[in-house]
């Protein structure tokens, strides 16, 4: 079964610009998150979907990151303005609604210069 | 307090040994239980979970499971240099939430 994809897989940006990421999720998965994993810290949940649906997005910073998961398939997840602090890799997740826990993507390493 | 504590270490083992990795969370409610495995610069990587009292084997790994003292741990029997990683702790809590703890780095020395 082909994995959770991402891209891209690297991002170096200039803060108060903005940056997109993109996750395919395992077919067949219903669930998608989004968690973000600064150096040296466990991965904290953004969002999570359940198909197209918003389950839980309490920490995600919504003055400047979204979200969305338009078609229950793929998902985007954007930053606007970036800052310094945001500089982290970004993981996507996906497993079946059960949730009996759940694969990553390689992830996106963002740096905000 | 924290969702999901864990010691951050560094632990360190001699190849053959038995590595031992703990994790407390705070919602008592809680009912699944993960352990991650994450090498350097790579993605998490399920190795177990366990959603019941007690003992769950897989291989080489055992995770144990203590909800009255809300206390989860993996055992990593016969350790390789290749077990060397961050472990990650994470637990779905009553709101159906994901936490993760920080993660125990764990150095196995041939």
């Amino acid at each position: 079964e082909a994995g959770v994809a991402q891209s891209p897989r690297y991002k170096i940006i200039e803060k108060r610009q903005s940056v997109a990421f993109w996750c395919n999720p395992i077919s067949g998965h219903a669930t998608l998150y989004w968690y973000q994993q600064i150096l040296g810290q466990g991965p904290k949940l953004l969002i999570q979907f359940q198909n197209n649906g918003v389950v839980d997005d309490s920490q995600l910073p919504k003055d400047r990151f979204s979200a969305e998961r338009l078609k229950g398939v793929d998902s985007t997840l954007k930053i606007q303005p970036a800052k310094l602090e945001d500089s982290a890799v970004y993981l996507c997740a996906s497993s079946y609604p059960t949730g009996r826990g759940y694969t990553f993507g390689s992830g996106t390493r963002l740096t905000v210069v | 307090q924290k969702e999901v504590e864990q010691n951050s270490g560094p632990l360190s083992v001699p190849e053959g040994a038995i590595a031992s990795l703990n994790c407390t969370y705070s919602d008592r409610g809680s009912q699944s239980f993960f352990w991650y495995r994450q090498y350097s610069g790579k993605s998490p990587e399920l190795i177990m979970s366990i959603y019941s009292n007690g003992d769950k084997e897989d291989g080489r790994f055992t995770a144990q499971l203590n909800k009255a003292s809300q206390y989860v741990s993996l055992l990593i029997r016969d350790s390789q240099p290749s077990d060397s990683a961050t472990y990650l702790c994470a637990v779905r809590n009553t709101g159906n939430q994901f936490y993760f703890g920080t993660g125990t780095s764990l150095t196995v020395i041939p």
